[in-house]
């Protein structure tokens, strides 16, 4: 069975550090990666996506892939406290429809 | 422009009981998503729809059904609620019909069976 991994956490981090989340993929052939953000009693929201190995920087996030190790990452600088939620980690089917979904990392930011 | 609604926002049902979850997009897009979010779980995909009368089963489509009526609404019905369905359900919509599209998220209808 197809499967996406996350520490569940909880991650906890000062106000103003990098915070690091990391993913596991089983799926080899799948080629399309996203990072949502879901706070506490809402639904998840798109926070990066990521097709190729490398970076990908958007403000204070940044997205890691690794195809070879089946690695996603996501960086958060200078957290936040309105950083602190669940971060769910996806990966796409490739020809298919579906998308797997992590059961989350739980970041706490402390102010 | 509301994207993802979802109605109604919370449900308390009896085993046996049978409802109808109603979510509607108003983004023009094609394909459209049911989940199911336990704790400690992901997001587990019930049924998806790539267009209006067309569905395919997800990983746990088992004492679901689905109607894509059009292509704003795609409604889930639960037949004989169970204790084992006590779960939050999430509605999604996607642009396109591959797994490389950004998917948005409705409000989530937290549901209780009891």
């Amino acid at each position: 069975q197809k499967e996406v991994e996350q520490n569940s956490g909880p991650l906890s981090v000062p106000e103003g550090a990098i915070a690091s989340l990391n993913c596991t993929y089983s799926d080899r052939v799948s080629q399309s990666f996203f990072w949502y953000r879901q706070y506490s009693g809402k639904s998840p929201e798109l926070i990066m996506s990521i097709y190729s190995n490398g970076d990908k920087e958007d403000g204070r996030f940044t997205a890691q892939l690794n195809k070879a190790s089946q690695y996603v990452s996501l960086l958060i600088r200078d957290s936040q406290p309105s950083d602190s939620a669940t971060y769910l980690c996806a990966a796409g089917e490739p020809g298919g429809f579906k998308t797997i979904f992590g059961a989350g990392t739980r970041l706490f930011v402390k102010a | 422009n509301a994207g993802v609604t979802q109605t109604p926002k919370f449900q308390v049902l009896k085993t046996g009981q049978s409802m109808t979850l109603q979510c509607a997009q108003d983004m023009n897009h094609n394909s459209m998503y049911w989940y199911r979010q336990d704790p400690g779980m992901g997001l587990r995909l019930i049924y998806y729809s790539a267009s209006e009368g067309t569905t395919d089963k997800g990983e746990v489509p088992n004492g679901y059904n689905v109607s894509r009526l059009n292509k704003r609404e795609f409604s889930l019905r639960l037949e004989s609620a169970a204790p084992s369905q006590t779960s939050v359900y999430f509605c999604a919509s996607s642009a396109g019909t591959t797994t490389t599209d950004t998917q948005y998220f409705g409000p989530g209808t937290r549901l209780t069976v009891l």
